[in-house]
């Protein structure tokens, strides 16, 4: 099982906010990277490091960190953003190895 | 454009042999480290190393030491994940990923993935 932890599912409401948590021992030191993965794709980055979205990626899509949790933010979601998302840390010893989380589908209502 | 493309499904018998490969285009390819990550049918993301192409340097997380084998050839831009003898048990999805160039190490460009499917 993964070190890193998330909460497996959250629903939320068409045009609503969901809070998506990642918890674990890394977050005392740096900040996740967050994917989002639909069903049949490939992974795509959201956001990296201290809340840096690629290009492309709209403002919707926020993280940020509080002590021992780390946060996802999505507002005014959409049908389409029915996936899976993941957070990711790197190690700490410039190995740059690193860990996912366990996952959280969020289903939209 | 830059771009990860992997090759083709793969199915294989218990014992046999396979490496699958991860063709990068549009981008310096042996300045970026590459990730290989599993993913198992229904299951999560693991990452289970990465490959550095320009000295070859592979890293490999704990749970895939000795399992697989990581390789590049520069040459023709592509990187390698490749068992010696499957198990059932390494039926999944398997992704390549470039590695970023800021401290945080995140993936930004992702292959579309090949699925081994390891079955007698």
């Amino acid at each position: 099982s993964s070190e890193v932890t998330q909460d497996p599912a959250v629903s939320v409401a068409l045009g609503q906010t969901v809070r998506i948590t990642c918890q674990g021992g890394r977050l005392r030191t740096s900040f996740p990277n967050w994917y989002r993965q639909k069903p049949g794709q490939a992974p795509v980055l959201l956001i990296s490091g201290e809340n840096h979205r690629p290009s492309g990626i709209p403002g919707r899509f926020s993280g940020s960190r509080s002590r021992n949790t780390a946060l996802l933010t999505i507002t005014g979601v959409r049908a389409d953003d029915e996936a899976d998302y993941y957070c990711h840390f790197r190690d700490n010893d410039n190995s740059h190895l690193g860990v996912f989380g366990s996952g959280t589908r969020v289903a939209v209502l | 454009e830059v771009q990860l493309v992997q090759s083709g499904v793969e199915m294989k018998k218990p014992g046999e042999s396979l490496r699958i490969s991860c063709r990068g285009s549009g981008y310096s390819f042996s300045g970026q480290w590459i990730g290989w990550v599993r993913q198992m049918p229904g299951k999560g993301l693991e990452l289970m190393g990465i490959i550095y192409p320009g000295d070859s340097d592979a890293r490999y997380n704990p749970s895939f030491r000795g399992q697989v084998t990581f390789s590049v050839d520069k040459a023709i831009n592509s990187a390698f994940l490749q068992w010696s003898s499957l198990k059932s048990s390494d039926t999944a999805m398997y992704f390549c990923a470039r590695q970023g160039l800021s401290w945080d190490d995140a993936f930004d460009v992702w292959g579309q993935g090949t699925m081994v499917i390891v079955s007698s």
